[in-house]
């Protein structure tokens, strides 16, 4: 299996402006998260899916957020409209226990 | 709700000499304890982890970590680190939550080692 699948790594946008992120978790894992990494932060959970239904998006940071996953394979994460302050490295992970998540490489958004 | 708490926020050390970073938890349940490794520019890759039965865990890249259930503590070990072990490190811990166990993660710990 290729992992966990993420695109795109990097994305450059201007303020206003719609931002979707992709993800391709690895086959056969029901739950799936959605992490945001910034400097101040650290790592935070934005929301999580189990069997494709979202369980808990308290950590989505405003009602511009929105995460979707309409099948066992894709799942995205939208921003609309983008700020600055959501520049950040968005990372998807998924598994299929507690016994330990495995994490996309992670895009880079950019909002100018 | 359980928390993570890494103690350092950088740790810098001499190739070859040994380290430990260190990580505490608080929970009011049974935990799954885990270190995670990040390396520039790159995904989260687990290190190693603790379910359940031995308290010393070995793990990849010659990592070990041992569980400490009175103190909390989970603390990661190497008896001789290489540069290529600069990086991000990060503590998580997985309780049971309304049937799910979902990873809180600590700040992390920047492993910086020198020549």
């Amino acid at each position: 299996d290729a992992g966990v699948i993420q695109s795109p790594r990097h994305e450059v946008t201007e303020m206003g402006q719609e931002v979707t992120l992709r993800c391709k978790p690895i086959s056969g894992h029901d739950y799936l998260f959605w992490y945001r990494q910034t400097m101040m932060r650290g790592l935070e959970l934005l929301i999580y899916f189990n069997n494709n239904v979202p369980i808990d998006d308290s950590g989505m940071p405003e009602d511009r957020f929105s995460a979707k996953m309409p099948n066992a394979s894709f799942s995205t994460l939208k921003i609309q409209p983008s700020e600055p302050r959501d520049s950040a490295v968005y990372f998807c992970a998924s598994t299929t226990s507690p016994r330990g998540a495995f994490f996309g490489q992670g895009t880079r958004l950019t909002v100018v | 709700a359980q928390s993570v708490t890494q103690l350092d926020s950088q740790v810098p050390v001499f190739e070859e000499a040994p380290v430990e970073l260190r990580c505490n938890y608080s929970s009011s349940v049974s935990v799954y304890l885990f270190w995670y490794v990040q390396y520039p520019n790159q995904g989260l890759q687990l290190l190693l982890k603790y379910l359940s039965g031995s308290t010393l865990v070995k793990g990849i890249n010659g990592f070990e970590a041992e569980f400490n259930k009175s103190q909390t503590s989970f603390h990661l070990r190497k008896p001789s680190v290489h540069i290529s072990d600069t990086a991000e490190y990060f503590c998580a811990v997985s309780a049971p939550s309304g049937g799910s166990y979902i990873p809180t993660f600590g700040r992390g710990t920047s492993l910086i080692v020198h020549p």
